[in-house]
């Protein structure tokens, strides 16, 4: 099973609301990824979790709060977020975060719109 | 600061002939680098990666160079068809952290 799955499909929330992202995996992986991707952009990192610890906050707004309950688990929770946070934010999984030549497989993502 | 581009935003092939992406970096020597495809509204699919000391990569239709003295790596896809049609990423990786940099993307479009 090469699969990375992502809850919901699709999310409204208001700026007042407090929502959760939510991935999967079922590979064994050990590193686990959230980035942030707008309309023709690039993904952009937000976090990297390895072993199940934050080992990289690529200086994300407090709104935005990572949580790994367990190694094929990631969460993503939302609080107050702003209408410019409106992207599809993907969940990613690799080996182990530490070699160079690992591959990420992708979820495919949340769309998120916040109104 | 470490730079990645894609020479094109967007390029357009007739079917059966060969796409040729280019991907240019500056300020980084990287020791991996890869490419995925992405479809409208789907996370990225990885397709290959090319080692510094490997010149060039093959998968079926797929063929990478990475010429670490130009900084550059060259994606062909030979024999193109419409099911081609995505946007293609390169990537390199930041850092041993599992910090992936993408470049902007090349949304390839090949009409039959």
């Amino acid at each position: 099973d090469t699969e990375v799955t992502q809850t919901p499909k699709h999310l409204v929330m208001g700026m007042t609301n407090k929502k959760s992202l939510k991935c999967e995996q079922h590979m064994g992986h050990r590193a686990m990824y959230w980035y942030k991707q707008k309309a023709k952009k690039p993904p952009e990192l937000m976090f990297v979790y390895s072993y199940e610890k934050l080992s990289i906050n690529e200086s994300v707004p407090s709104r935005f709060s990572p949580e790994c309950p367990n190694s094929s688990l990631l969460n993503l929770h939302l609080h107050a977020l702003q209408p410019e946070d409106s992207a599809l934010y993907l969940c990613a999984s690799s080996q182990d975060g530490t070699a160079g030549q690992e591959t990420q497989y992708f979820g495919p993502g949340t769309r998120l719109l916040v109104l | 600061s470490q730079k990645i581009e894609q020479n094109s935003e967007a390029l357009n092939i007739q079917e059966g002939k060969t796409a040729t992406l280019t991907c240019n970096y500056t300020n980084y020597s990287p020791a991996y680098l890869q490419w995925y495809r992405q479809d409208p509204g789907r996370g990225p699919v990885f397709l290959l990666l090319i080692r510094e000391n490997e010149k060039e990569k093959r998968k079926e239709r797929l063929k990478v160079t990475f010429d670490t003295t130009l900084k550059q790596s060259l994606f062909h896809i030979t024999a193109s068809q419409p099911a081609d049609s995505a946007t293609y990423l390169c990537a390199l990786l930041y850092n041993q952290g599992g910090k992936l940099i993408f470049g902007q993307g090349t949304e390839l479009s090949v009409k039959p």
